[in-house]
């Protein structure tokens, strides 16, 4: 079945890269996503990568796929306090619904 | 510019009492999903719907019960409320699947079975 699993818990200074792990198992997902829930919110997308990818850059958020591993990793430069969040991976195939991970807390100190 | 909604964003239950939560969307999204989160286990979909008149089981549907009988609106009924239904409740919506099918999430309910 499908599964994604994640580290629960990241904490880094601010001004440091923060780099959140991902694994998947389901081989046929063509898309994986990046969630990210504020205290007290829902989820926002945060950005996604097709699976013939291997690296998408959005300004400070660095995407990268290792397909052979089934890999996923989120970076962010230059972390700030207001990326404190739960970072969700998912993935996804074709229009089937999403599988998410259990998320990771990003704790950013000053 | 209102997104999705959700009511009520906060309820008590007793065991065996009944609930509807209710969702609804401004987007004339066609995608509409029912979501619980619970500490240590992320995100579970419990029911989801592709269309108006069209409902669908998720991971976790067992107690639940679902309802799109207008396209702008998804309803999550507990029938008989246990206590292993304390949770935070999540809608969400999307135009489409894919990458194209941004989930866009409501705020949350927070549900309490005692």
């Amino acid at each position: 079945g499908e599964d994604v699993e994640q580290s629960l818990f990241l904490s880094v200074r601010e001004g440091d890269s923060s780099v959140i792990n991902c694994t998947y198992t389901d081989s046929s997902s063509t898309y994986l996503y990046w969630y990210k829930q504020e205290p007290g919110a829902g989820l926002q997308l945060l950005t996604y990568i097709f699976s013939n990818m291997d690296m998408k850059q959005d300004q400070r958020l660095t995407v990268l796929l290792n397909k052979k591993d089934k890999h996923l990793s989120l970076r962010i430069a230059d972390t700030q306090t207001g990326d404190s969040a739960i970072y969700f991976c998912a993935e996804g195939f074709g229009y089937s619904t999403l599988t998410f991970g259990k998320g990771t807390m990003l704790l950013v100190s000053p | 510019n209102a997104g999705v909604t959700q009511t009520p964003k906060f309820r008590v239950l007793k065991t065996g009492q009944s609930m509807t939560l209710l969702c609804a969307q401004d987007m004339n999204h066609e995608y509409m999903y029912w979501y619980r989160q619970d500490p240590g286990m992320g995100l579970r979909l419990i029911h989801y719907s592709v269309g108006e008149g069209t409902t669908a089981k998720g991971e976790v549907p067992d107690g639940y019960n679902v309802s799109r009988l207008k396209k702008q609106n998804f309803l999550l009924g507990l029938e008989s409320a246990a206590p292993s239904q304390t949770s935070v409740y999540f809608c969400a919506s999307s135009y489409a699947g894919g990458p194209g099918g941004e989930l866009f999430f409501g705020e949350g309910s927070r549900l309490t079975v005692l």
